[in-house]
């Protein structure tokens, strides 16, 4: 399974934006990259995901580069209900019928 | 509105018993998972189905065993509970089809376990 790489901790200030990167340097033409984000005491939750184009919602934004091997999860204000641990995971599109998390970033944010 | 709903919350288990955790979804979604997550960790895939009648193994299934007799349920058994089995235990559920369309998967609240 393709994996992805993450620092394994990041900080921000509050009402700035904040830019998660991930690297997934042996992304397969058919793996999208879903983000999912923990907050303390909880069970994950989903963000965002994109196949090679950028891609916003009401949560985030996710930057895809060309080469699609790396990515990055952009959120533009972030408050302090955004600190959570946030997982880049790959996903076949045509067998994610399991899908791996990684350690994550745990993002801290400074009020 | 319940999603996807674990119990019991939390639990105490002694050497040697066993237990089930119970995970129910009702969102008609065929694919089910459960997850471990020890302290400070990511989650490990312990098994996951496809459907009703269908399981299969993850990265850390040695211990468990699953059952999926009905789309909604995926019970998680734990047969010789040992302290290493202490952790958060996490069921999900997603949507997928064969022509390549799935929904993000929901996550349980999760069930806390420890072993003594």
């Amino acid at each position: 399974d393709a994996k992805t790489t993450q620092p394994n901790s990041m900080e921000s200030n509050e009402e700035e934006p904040v830019h998660l990167p991930c690297n997934h340097s042996t992304i397969s033409g058919t793996d999208y990259i879903h983000w999912y984000r923990q907050l303390p005491s909880q069970g994950p939750e989903y963000v965002i995901h994109g196949l090679t184009s950028n891609v916003n919602n009401r949560m985030a934004s996710l930057a895809i580069a060309e080469d699609r091997k790396s990515s990055t999860l952009i959120l533009h204000r972030a408050t302090l209900r955004d600190a959570a641990v946030y997982y880049c995971i790959l996903r076949d599109r045509y067998t994610g019928n399991q899908f791996y998390f990684g350690t994550g970033t745990s993002l801290t944010v400074i009020p | 509105n319940a999603g996807v709903t674990q119990t019991p919350k939390f639990r105490i288990l002694k050497i040697g018993q066993s237990m089930t955790l119970q995970c129910t979804q009702d969102m008609n979604h065929n694919y089910m998972y459960w997850y471990r997550q020890d302290p400070g960790m990511g989650l490990k895939l312990i098994y996951y189905s496809v459907g009703a009648g269908i399981t299969d193994k993850g990265e850390v299934p040695n211990g468990y065993n699953v059952s999926r007799s009905t789309t909604e349920d995926f019970p998680l058994r734990l047969e010789l509970a040992a302290p290493s089995q202490t952790s958060v235990y996490f069921c999900a559920s997603s949507y997928g089809d064969s022509k390549g369309a799935y929904t993000e998967a929901f996550f349980g609240q999760g069930t806390r376990l420890t072993v003594v």
